[in-house]
């Protein structure tokens, strides 16, 4: 699975959006960009994915470089809640095992 | 529909025990993941199952084992308990699927080797 980069931390004003770039400049045409966030001690929590198409849900949109060489989570409009680290995972998704988590970005967003 | 649950959420043990950390799978999975986070460190692989076999497993000793059952739930047994051992065990699950493959976490169990 390819390598990802990102910042050790950022912080985030409560209610303006939260931008979480990661870097997978060795990425694979068949390696998917997954998202995960850690809030202190939980088991992680499942974001969003994607291959090449920008993504949204109910909690986040994932926009991927046309190079597929980057990619930025976004959370719309963050809260204190959202304070947690957050693992950007590139890996190939057809009968894969296990997930290999970096050290991620701690986001602290500050009332 | 319920997430993966763990149990216990809390294991104390002294040096040289075992432990038996029980993980259920969401309803519908058939693949297990078992990670190991120690204090301060990344979460480590440590055990895929996947239809009751052991599909993988991280570099971690052979006192560290598990199996599968036929319901899909899934126990990690820890052998010989070093202090070192003492970490957050987080269980994940999948649905097995040839597709997309997104694991889910458990809450995790907690344990301390003193």
């Amino acid at each position: 699975d390819a390598k990802t980069t990102q910042p050790p931390s950022m912080d985030c004003a409560e209610g303006r959006a939260a931008n979480l770039p990661c870097n997978h400049s060795t990425i694979s045409g068949n390696e998917y960009v997954y998202w995960y966030r850690q809030i202190h001690s939980q088991g992680p929590q499942y974001i969003i994915h994607g291959l090449k198409n920008n993504e949204t849900n109910e909690m986040a949109s994932l926009i991927i470089t046309e190079d597929r060489k980057s990619s930025t989570l976004i959370l719309p409009h963050a809260t204190l809640r959202d304070t947690a680290v957050y693992y950007c995972i590139v890996r190939v998704a057809a009968r894969a095992n296990n997930l290999f988590f970096g050290t991620g970005t701690r986001l602290t967003v500050i009332p | 529909e319920a997430g993966v649950t763990q149990s216990p959420t809390h294991l104390i043990k002294t040096r040289g025990q075992q432990a038996t950390l029980r993980c259920s799978p969401i309803s519908g999975h058939t693949s297990v993941y078992w990670y190991q986070q120690a204090l301060g460190l990344g979460l480590q692989f440590l055990l895929w199952y996947d239809e009751g076999e052991e599909r993988n497993r991280g570099n971690f000793p052979p006192r560290f084992s598990g199996r599968q059952f036929p319901n899909y739930s899934s126990e990690l047994n820890v052998n010989a308990l070093e202090l070192e051992d003492s970490a957050l065990y987080l269980c994940a699950s999948s649905s097995g699927l040839a597709d997309q493959e997104t694991q889910y976490f458990g809450p995790g169990t907690r344990l301390l080797v003193l």
